[in-house]
């Protein structure tokens, strides 16, 4: 099965309306950690926003916020007031604690979602 | 004030070759890693070292082999290149902080595009 799994291919939304981006993921464990990367057209990867586990509160950065729901095991990127820089591909991703005497828990990426934003 | 760099950020070679990517870090991360991003973008990890050691290697072919000699640099040696290995490859570096639970950051390089010919 797939750890993170990216339902939406591709997302298209209008300049200044928000979006919401799919993310689940799949752990039996109840520590780890969820991220949100964005790809523009230039190629580079950008670290968004980190959402631990054990946090209560939804994490937020600026524009993105993520919005965790741990029973559902969702981490949806959400992106207020669309720009049209936002035009990229993101992707989410989960890091697992360690096991097998590692010191580093395994990390796992999603396929992506492709967002245009429109003027 | 590059947070994470790479040399080369092209790469284009023939079939066969040995190749190097350089990566430097000045963030003081203690953990290092090597993506590979194909053609469709699916970014698959392929090794994550810890203070210089090797943790996880991602059933990568021995082909590809990671050095890293103090903890802000990681390099990766590609022996015999084949056409297959056509990719980005992103060099990244994160800090790990441990709460309740974990917390981390994870900063990617700006990748080396390599083409095998």
């Amino acid at each position: 099965a797939q750890k993170i799994t990216q339902t939406q291919p591709g997302m298209f939304v209008q300049e200044k309306e928000a979006v919401t981006l799919d993310c689940t993921y799949d752990t039996s464990d109840q520590s780890y950690g969820l991220f949100w990367y964005k790809q523009p057209s230039s190629g580079e990867m950008i670290f968004l926003i980190y959402q631990g586990s054990y946090d209560e509160q939804n994490a937020t950065e600026g524009r993105y916020s993520l919005n965790f729901q741990k029973a559902r095991k969702s981490a949806n990127l959400v992106i207020s007031a669309s720009q049209l820089g936002d035009s990229a591909m993101y992707f989410c991703a989960m890091r697992e604690p360690p096991g097998g005497g590692s010191t580093l828990g395994r990390l796992y990426f999603g396929r992506g979602t492709q967002l245009t934003v429109w003027p | 004030d590059t947070a994470v760099s790479q040399t080369p950020k092209y790469l284009v070679t023939q079939m066969g070759n040995d190749k190097s990517i350089k990566c430097e870090q000045n963030l003081g991360h203690d953990t290092m890693y090597w993506y590979k991003q194909d053609s469709k973008k699916f970014l698959k990890i392929m090794f994550s070292y810890n203070n210089k050691e090797l943790i996880i290697n991602e059933t990568v072919p021995n082909r590809f082999s990671p050095k890293s000699p103090d903890k802000a640099h990681l390099n990766l040696h590609i022996n015999s290149l084949e056409l297959g290995d056509s990719a980005v490859y992103f060099c990244a570096s994160s800090q790990v902080f441990r709460g309740r639970g974990p917390q981390e950051t994870q900063y990617f390089g700006p990748g080396t595009r390599l083409l095998v010919l």
